[in-house]
């Protein structure tokens, strides 16, 4: 079956950088896009960027590019999201979602990886 | 950037009624649209791709329709486990999602 688990709680001072994983299971890895999506405390849902696992190549929304690398690891199927310069506005919980080749909704989720960003 | 807006933001409804979620967007995305549904805790599910095709596993009282601009989510007979968050999602430029409605039991 199809799973994709992410790395644990972060808890980052705000100027610093944190990578969260997401280990793919189940499937072809190289054969489906991977969304990264945050959700900010009783907020609503906000999309960050696509990775095509297959050759690395990535797209990031305008708000966090230059701030944001998506990168992948096709020896251990796991992709990486990393934003750098947290401010406190970056708290949320970061997810993983898969992404059909000819599609662009999502059909699996991660569980999420919160990250809290305080001095 | 499309911009998805959802309405109502909240929508309370007794269990066994029906309930309409509509979601619209500033410019056309054909049908490429997509509903989520989120508990609390939880990460989102999806329910509905291609505006009205139901994801595997997802009960038929859960249906979508619209195209370009207007959107519907429909519950036909609310249970229980129904009460939750929804999103819209458009994929056709780019994604964006909309801000949510959520279903609570009146």
């Amino acid at each position: 079956q199809v799973q994709l688990v992410q790395s644990g709680a972060e808890v980052k001072k705000p100027g610093a950088s944190v990578k969260v994983s997401c280990k793919a299971s189940g499937y072809t890895f190289t054969s489906y896009y991977m969304h990264w999506v945050r959700q900010a405390p009783g907020q609503g849902l906000e999309w960050m960027g696509i990775i095509n696992p297959s050759d690395g190549s990535t797209s990031y929304a305008q708000k966090f590019q230059g701030r944001v690398t998506m990168t992948r690891d096709t020896s251990t199927s796991t992709v990486y999201m990393e934003l750098s310069s947290l401010r406190s506005a970056d708290t949320a919980v970061y997810y993983c979602a898969r992404v059909g080749v000819s599609s662009g909704y999502s059909d699996y989720w991660g569980q999420g990886t919160l990250v809290t960003v305080s001095s | 950037e499309i911009v998805m807006t959802q309405s109502p933001a909240t929508l309370s409804v007794s269990p066994g009624e029906r309930a309409t979620l509509s979601c619209r967007a500033s410019q056309s995305v054909s049908s490429n649209l997509a509903w989520y549904q989120q508990k609390p805790g939880q990460a989102p599910r999806l329910l509905i791709y291609g505006a009205s095709t139901r994801a595997t596993g997802i009960p038929a009282r859960f249906s979508g329709s619209g195209s370009g601009t207007e959107f519907t989510l429909t519950i036909s007979s609310l249970q229980s486990e129904d009460f939750a968050v929804y999103y819209c999602q458009q994929y056709n430029n780019w994604y964006t999602f909309g801000q949510g409605t959520k279903l609570e039991i009146k």
